[in-house]
């Protein structure tokens, strides 16, 4: 199993511009969730996903969007880049919202310039 | 809204002396509680997990027990290595409740071990 992947490990962006950070799975995980990691403010939440076609916000959801057609990817979007969006991006899945250890995928960092 | 408190670093040690890392946490009910490690440039991984009162989680010789009477899962090692520099975070994750058992994190600890 290849567990959590993400795509593209660094991205530099302008502002205005959109991207697209990708997450897959390969352990059929129901739950899969997106974090952001910012000095001194540890990882905040901020979309989850309990199943396919079941999304929720987390703790910042604004200026992202997300979608789980499949059980498999679930896709990170920015739809116009900011500075303060300038962070790493971790995506995690675990079997279902009980099952309580969570896998992590290596990270996104992205600069916003 | 539940939240998790943990010591500030960056905390250094030389290698073989003893470790305490400090969390404290306020939840709802009766939360399950995580250490997650991450090593430099790589994504968190579980490092120990207790899951009610008491319970002590253990791993690679690390420990954190579970105390709901001071609500607290602190975690120590009693003789570090150069390979436990890492980032540490204590976590929860609430059951039920509406929560649909979101994990909440701390703000991380940076250990560095000296040789």
């Amino acid at each position: 199993n290849a567990g959590v992947t993400q795509t593209p490990k660094f991205q530099v962006l302008k502002t205005g511009q959109s991207m697209t950070l990708q997450c897959a799975q390969d352990m059929n995980h129901e739950y899969m969730s997106w974090y952001r990691q910012d000095p001194g403010m540890g990882l905040r939440l901020i979309h989850y996903s309990v199943g396919a076609g079941i999304t929720d916000q987390g703790e910042v959801p604004n200026g992202y969007n997300v979608s789980r057609s499949t059980t498999e990817d679930f896709p990170l979007r920015l739809l116009s880049a900011a500075p303060s969006q300038t962070s790493v991006y971790f995506c995690a899945s675990r079997w279902d919202r009980r099952q309580e250890t969570q896998y992590f995928g290596p990270g996104t960092r992205l600069l916003v310039l | 809204g539940n939240s998790v408190t943990q010591m500030e670093g960056p905390v250094t040690l030389s290698e073989e002396a003893f470790l305490t890392i400090n969390c404290t946490y306020t939840a709802t009910g009766y939360p399950s509680l995580f250490w997650y490690v991450q090593y430099p440039g790589e994504g968190l991984q579980l490092l120990l997990k207790a899951t009610k009162a008491d319970d002590k989680g253990s791993n690679k010789g690390f420990e954190a027990t579970y105390r709901k009477e001071t609500t607290s899962f602190h975690l120590e090692k009693g003789s570090v290595q150069v390979s436990d520099s890492a980032v540490y975070f204590c976590a929860l994750s609430s059951k039920g409740g509406g929560s649909n058992y979101k994990l909440t994190f701390g703000k991380g600890t940076l250990l560095t071990v000296n040789p």
